[in-house]
């Protein structure tokens, strides 16, 4: 499967404690990004990147959370001090150039206790 | 503010049958719009999209429509299958790279 892969699917964690995901591109793609879902709504942008540079982040994104993609291949996503708000799937795309399809990962389902 | 969403959160359907479901947009500044299929557990699926110079763009059983007008955008599925059953969200893109979403259509497809 060449999709766009995340890690783990599932995440049931205590409020308080940090949680990072993992995502994995399409490996020719250069941009990746990171969606929040809660349920029954559509997909909230979170933040972007190019490569390996973040390019913008969403005011969604609080301190709290922090995205890295160091080599511009793989990313993580971090949230640190997890609220039940953050209850939530995390979904990543990744696309080859601005304005192309974004293909979605499967996404990583937290559950903030 | 920018925001996309949709007029009908079910829309129930006999197989077989065109399905119809509707977007509207507030965001004018969207270069393009995409449909996307989400079934439960999965991440959205790419159906079709359509740049903002279009009226008009047909793929395999699916035709979309959008009229700037109105700021208005549907998707026609012609002859609905039971495996089209699934959420439906349109979501409109720009320079800015990032796709805004709308709240969702369930499509109930009956047997």
């Amino acid at each position: 499967d060449t999709g766009v892969s995340q890690d783990p699917r599932h995440k049931i964690t205590k409020r308080g404690q940090n949680v990072t995901f993992r995502c994995d591109p399409i490996s020719e793609h250069n941009r990746l990004y990171w969606y929040r879902q809660t349920l029954g709504q559509g997909p909230e942008f979170l933040t972007y990147f190019q490569n390996e540079a973040q390019l913008e982040k969403s005011r969604l994104l609080s301190d709290r959370f922090s995205a890295e993609r160091p080599k511009g291949s793989f990313s993580t996503l971090e949230i640190q001090r997890t609220e039940q708000g953050d209850s939530a799937m995390y979904l990543c795309a990744s696309s080859l150039y601005a304005g192309n399809e974004q293909f979605f990962g499967p996404g990583t389902r937290l559950t903030v206790l | 503010g920018e925001s996309v969403g949709l007029h009908l959160p079910t829309l129930s359907v006999q197989e077989g049958d065109n399905s119809i479901i509707n977007c509207a947009y507030s965001n004018s500044a969207s270069d393009y719009f995409i449909w996307y299929k989400q079934e439960s557990g999965k991440g959205p699926q790419f159906i079709i999209d359509i740049r903002s110079n279009m009226d008009k763009r047909q793929g395999q059983r699916v035709t979309v429509l959008l009229n700037k007008t109105v700021k208005h955008l549907s998707l026609q599925i012609a002859a609905t299958q039971p495996g089209d059953s699934a959420v439906y969200f349109c979501a409109g893109g720009g320079a800015t790279n990032k796709l805004i979403f709308g709240t969702g259509t369930l499509l109930a497809v009956q047997p």
